[in-house]
């Protein structure tokens, strides 16, 4: 099966220029999670959707953020404009709501540096 | 200025040795529990999990342990392997009756080093 789909996977910009970052989640999960990782803070929790309605986004840094979910197999998380502090890992993640738990499934994740 | 970084705790651990690696969760309502390995470069890894109503779960080589009574979560790995170097998160899910049920919080990790 294949997992969460991250692109780009590496990504470096300039200053002021727009990011987005893509994201095909696993067929058939109703969750999507949107995190950033860096040295100074660990693994955030940006924005969630559940059946591709935001649920919480109280995490999205600054209205220089935003993500959105047109359908069930696609997301993107665009950055506009993009500063330095905004290099991190970002991954998208994935799962099912089931009664046994909540399983987050990880992509690989978007490397970006805005220089 | 000078950066500063998390300063993840690291455990170094010799092959063939056991690991323990410790967690402290925070919201006693959270009902269930899940370690991530995390592999440089890559994203985390989901590698065994385990509800409230239980106090031990075994996986391949792993084993989680829980004590609700204390709020910890411990991770075993038997005859720890040069693949086992990695960064190891805890993370704890709400009830689903909550509304955070979707969310999961994350601990911030623990860096586990296997020297030969």
């Amino acid at each position: 099966d294949a997992g969460v789909i991250q692109s780009p996977r590496h990504e470096v910009t300039e200053m002021g220029q727009e990011v987005t970052l893509r994201c095909k989640p696993i067929s058939g999960h109703d969750y999507l999670f949107w995190y950033r990782q860096t040295m100074m803070r660990g693994l955030e929790l940006l924005i969630y959707f559940n059946n591709n309605v935001p649920i919480d986004d109280s995490g999205m840094p600054e209205d220089r953020f935003s993500a959105k979910m047109p359908n069930a197999s696609f997301s993107t998380l665009k950055i506009q404009p993009s500063e330095p502090r905004d290099s991190a890992v970002y991954f998208c993640a994935s799962s099912q709501r089931r009664l046994s738990g909540n399983t987050i499934y990880f992509g690989e994740g978007s490397w970006l540096t805005v220089v | 200025g000078e950066s500063v970084g998390l300063h993840l705790p690291t455990l170094s651990v010799q092959e063939g040795d056991n690991s323990i690696i410790n967690c402290a969760y925070s919201n006693s309502a959270s009902d269930y529990f899940i370690w991530y390995k995390q592999e440089s470069g890559k994203g985390p890894q989901f590698i065994i999990d385990i509800r409230s109503n239980m106090d031990k779960r075994q996986g391949q080589r792993v084993t989680v342990l829980l004590n609700k009574t204390v709020k910890h979560l411990s991770l075993q790995i038997a005859a720890t392997q040069p693949g086992d170097s990695a960064v190891y998160f805890c993370a704890e899910n709400s009830p689903m009756t909550t509304d955070s049920w979707g969310k999961l919080q994350f601990g911030a990790g623990t860096q586990v080093v296997v020297t030969p």
